[in-house]
Parts: structure tokens; C-alpha cells; sequence
């Protein structure tokens, strides 16, 4: 399997439940990314992780926690969600933390929080 | 502070006519400038990219697109659009690390 893997690809959860996002990358890149994406506003990106090391945290709430045990893998885990943060969520990789790199994105999760 | 702006919620054209999606940002030095696409229940797809060099520069799917550091604007375009060109495009900004957004353009194709 190649390129950026995510799931699952739909989720449904309560607000008391807990629950785990996965993106798996094939492609050797050593900077994973965590973006929301809501309707009529644009990507936000939420965490950013350099070799293996969270390097970024754009003031996102605490109930979403990211891990990334190692380059290929990154988890982001949600708990006691809100109905606004029902949304895409994408994880893309990139070689490399520098801005000159595109970024391959996956194919996102789709989260619906009841 | 640096952002990205396209202009263009919105545009429909015909099948078979030019297409030209804008945008414009705000950052002091030359950026890295990217296109990418997104298709119904799909991740973002980069169509191209500009880091230096030729200002006109060739993607994927027919696109090309043009810098022009005096209007600050990296407008994509494509000499005659198909009905599976119909998606969702994003302008993106890269700097110190990371990459900014702009909030979509939705193409939509008549036949």
C-alpha cells in the first residue's frame, strides 16, 4: 500500500465517547500533519509532528490528543467531543518540515459527533 | 500575517471553456505556492507547484498556473475544462514550515 492512509474513512460517536483516528504513511516522510476541515471555513491546522517530536499546537482544545509512536504512524485521539467539532479530518506527511515540500494528503476521516 | 485569499467561492463554467481559479497572497518574501484539489469524499490531490524559477509553471491534469510577485497572485488555469474537473481547489502558502490555505474555490462543469 502507498502514499497516506487514513482510518476509519466515517465515524459516528457520542459526546461521552472515546475514540482513535489513524493515518499511516508509506512513503518514507518524516513530518506528519493534523488538519480539520469544516464546512464553509478553511483547512485549520491543528498539529504538526517533526521526527516523531509534536513541534506544533495551534491552540487546539484538549479533548483531542495526538501521538505518533513513529514517522509512518500518527493517532489522534478524541474524547467528550462537541457537535462543532463534527468535520474531515485530514493527515498529510511531507520529507521534511520545510514549506518547500507539497504535502500528500489522505483521504480523510469523516466525524460526525452525535 | 501571511494569508491566502481566493476570491472565487464559487464558479460554473462549460465543458470545453478556459478556467481560470485566482489567488492572491499576503507574504514579505517570495512564497512557496501551491494548487491542490479535492474531490467529493476525497483528501487534497497537488496539482502543482512554484519555488522559484519560470513563473508559469505545468501540473497534473492540463493545469498550469502563473506567478506574478507584482500582484502577489498564483492564478491556476486550464485551456478547456472537463466534466471531471468538477471539485473543490485550494491555493496554499508555505512558510516557516508549514503551509496556509485559502477557502476553496468550487468548480462546478455544465455539459
Amino acid at each position: 500500500e502507498t502514499g497516506v492512509t487514513q482510518t476509519p474513512r466515517h465515524l459516528v460517536m457520542g459526546m461521552t465517547n472515546k475514540k482513535s483516528l489513524k493515518c499511516e504513511q508509506h512513503l518514507g516522510h518524516n513530518a506528519m500533519y493534523w488538519y480539520k476541515q469544516s464546512a464553509k471555513k478553511p483547512l485549520e491546522l491543528m498539529f504538526v509532528y517533526s521526527l516523531e517530536e509534536r513541534v506544533e499546537n495551534n491552540s487546539v482544545p484538549s479533548r483531542f490528543s495526538p501521538e505518533c509512536p513513529n514517522s509512518s504512524h500518527l493517532f489522534l485521539h478524541l474524547h467528550t467531543l462537541q457537535p462543532e467539532d463534527s468535520a474531515l479530518y485530514l493527515c498529510a506527511s511531507s520529507q521534511g518540515r520545510g514549506s518547500n515540500y507539497g504535502y500528500t494528503f489522505g483521504s480523510g476521516t469523516r466525524l460526525t459527533v452525535v | 500575517a501571511q494569508s491566502v485569499t481566493q476570491p472565487d467561492i464559487h464558479i460554473t463554467v462549460s465543458e470545453g471553456a478556459s478556467l481560470e481559479l485566482r489567488c492572491n497572497y499576503s507574504y514579505g518574501a517570495t512564497p512557496y505556492l501551491f494548487w491542490y484539489v479535492q474531490s467529493p469524499g476525497q483528501g487534497l490531490q497537488l496539482l502543482l507547484k512554484y519555488f522559484s524559477g519560470d513563473t508559469l509553471v505545468q501540473g497534473i491534469k492540463g493545469f498550469e498556473a502563473e506567478f506574478k510577485r507584482s500582484q502577489s497572485s498564483f492564478n491556476l488555469r486550464k485551456p478547456s475544462v472537463h466534466w471531471s474537473d468538477a471539485a473543490e481547489y485550494f491555493c496554499a502558502v508555505g512558510f516557516t514550515g508549514k503551509l496556509i490555505f485559502g477557502q476553496g474555490t468550487t468548480l462546478q462543469v455544465k455539459p
